[in-house]
């Protein structure tokens, strides 16, 4: 079964703080494709980050990294430092190879309180 | 401006009245996709399509059609509308060259099928 577990539903940090979003995938596939995705109040879906299932090297964009195991399945983000214009739903996709068929998770709400 | 466009943005029926959304990209994007957003179940993918009369199933198909008859359209038909498919519908598309590319979305339609 292919599947994107978002276990957190919502979490609220004050500002400058940092948080961990967690994202555990299944998967039987060898090769497939990883997303976060980022959707602020104002409902528009913003693509943040993608990564194959042969890169696992850790990525940093500002104050934004994102973990990748394969050994845990997971792809975890990580906000540092974070912002009230953080506060955003933020969805973790997977597209398993041979197939362009995506399969997102629930969603964890971010509330970044000042 | 690069965009995917969707109409209309809101839109309340009732249960049997049949039903088009829209959706059309200026990106010259082969790839194009709609999900159904409900609350506590994320993005589900309703159809995609990866060119033109090229059209498939996603998650969750039932009581949806569509047609991929030019490039930068790819209308959602709702035949006889449900309670149950009352959600915010977005539209999505992405170059088909290499499934890892990201997926830019239209605004969202919010339908309410009484």
């Amino acid at each position: 079964a292919q599947k994107v577990t978002q276990a957190q539903t919502e979490i609220s940090v004050v500002e400058k703080e940092d948080v961990t979003l967690d994202c555990v995938y299944e998967t039987r596939d060898t090769t497939y494709y990883l997303f976060w995705y980022k959707q602020p109040p104002s409902g528009e879906l913003v693509f943040l980050i993608r990564r194959n299932s042969f890169d696992e090297q850790n990525e940093i964009s500002g104050r934004y990294s994102w973990n990748f195991q394969k050994s845990t399945s997971s792809f975890n983000f990580t906000i540092t430092a974070s912002q009230v214009v953080d506060s955003a739903v933020y969805f973790c996709a997977l597209m398993p190879s041979g197939t362009y068929k995506y399969i997102f998770g629930t969603g964890t709400r971010l509330k970044v309180l000042a | 401006e690069a965009q995917v466009t969707q109409n209309p943005r809101y839109l309340i029926t009732v249960t049997g009245k049949k039903l088009t959304v829209t959706c059309s990209q200026n990106m010259n994007h082969e790839y194009m996709s709609w999900y159904r957003q409900d609350p506590g179940l994320g993005l589900r993918q309703i159809y995609y399509s990866m060119n033109v009369e090229v059209t498939d199933k996603g998650d969750v198909p039932e009581g949806y059609k569509v047609s991929r008859k030019e490039k930068r359209n790819f209308p959602l038909i709702l035949e006889s509308p449900s309670p149950n498919q009352t959600s915010l519908y977005f539209c999505a598309s992405s170059l088909r060259s290499s499934p890892y590319n990201e997926q830019f979305f239209g605004p969202g339609t919010r339908l309410t099928v009484l």
